[in-house]
C-alpha cells in the first residue's frame, strides 16, 4: 500500500487566490511526521512546512498552512495569497517513528500559478 | 546559507565509471541520508548514515552504492560502475530543527551517465 497519496497529478491556481494540495497518509505508527517540500524547476528540494503527529495546533509558515486531520489520515498544504514564484513541484512526504527515520514521499503535484 | 552543500552540482560520466558525491554539512549532524530523485518521479530514499555507521539503506542501495564519511565531515556517495539507470538526481539530507524533526536537503546533484 502507497504510504503516502498525493492525487491531484497538475493544480492550477490563479495569483492572490489561496490553493489546498491534496496529501494522505497511511501508517500504524502513532509517532509520525508529516513534511512538504517544493521543487522549483532548478530541481532543488525547499522544505516548507513539518507537522508532528503529537501536534495539537496545525503548522503554519507565513504563507503555508498544513490541514491536518489526524482521524482522516489527511496533511493537505494550504497556500495562500498564491505568487507566480509559488509554481513548482510539491511533495509531501511522512517520517514514520521519532528520530532520524527516512523520509518517504508522495508522488507530487505540480502547481502552476496564472497571473 | 544551506544546512549542506553537494558538490558537484552537475556530472557526466561514462556508463562503467566510479563516481564520488560529495555532500557537506554546516553543522554537526549525527544523521545524514542520501535520496535518489530519477526525472519526473517521486524521490526515493538510498540509505541512511547515524554515528559513521548504516543504519538503513533500500533495496536500490546495492553492492555499486557505498558511503563515506572519509574526513569527519564530509559525507561521500560513490557509485562503483554507472549504469544508465543511475541518472538521476541525488540529494543529500540532514535533520534541524528544536527538535530535530525537519528535514533539509542540499541543492542536489544531477548525475548524467552516457
Amino acid at each position: 500500500a502507497q504510504k503516502i497519496t498525493q492525487t491531484q497529478p497538475g493544480m492550477f491556481v490563479q495569483e492572490k487566490e489561496a490553493v489546498t494540495l491534496d496529501c494522505t497518509y497511511d501508517t500504524s505508527d502513532p509517532s509520525y511526521g508529516l513534511f512538504w517540500y517544493k521543487q522549483p524547476s532548478s530541481g532543488e528540494m525547499i522544505f516548507l512546512i513539518y507537522q508532528g503527529s503529537y501536534d495539537q495546533q496545525n503548522a503554519t509558515e507565513g504563507r503555508y498552512s498544513l490541514n491536518f486531520q489526524k482521524a482522516r489520515k489527511s496533511a493537505n498544504l494550504v497556500i495562500s495569497a498564491s505568487q507566480l514564484g509559488d509554481s513548482a513541484m510539491y511533495f509531501c512526504a511522512m517520517r514514520e517513528g521519532l528520530g532520524g527515520n527516512k523520509l518517504v514521499f508522495g508522488a507530487g503535484t505540480i502547481l502552476r500559478v496564472k497571473s | 546559507e544551506p544546512e549542506v552543500t553537494q558538490t558537484p552540482s552537475h556530472q557526466v560520466t561514462q556508463m562503467g565509471q566510479e563516481v564520488i558525491l560529495r555532500c557537506v554539512p554546516i553543522s554537526n549532524h549525527l544523521y545524514f541520508y542520501w535520496y535518489r530523485q530519477i526525472l519526473g518521479q517521486k524521490v526515493e530514499f538510498l540509505v541512511s548514515f547515524y554515528n559513521n555507521e548504516i543504519s538503513e539503506k533500500s533495496e536500490i542501495f546495492d553492492d555499486q552504492f557505498s558511503v563515506e564519511r572519509p574526513d569527519g565531515s564530509n559525507f561521500t556517495l560513490k557509485i562503483r560502475s554507472t549504469k544508465l539507470e543511475d541518472s538521476a538526481m541525488y540529494f543529500c539530507a540532514t535533520p534541524r530543527g528544536s527538535r530535530g524533526t525537519e528535514a533539509f536537503f542540499g541543492q542536489g546533484t544531477r548525475l548524467t551517465v552516457v
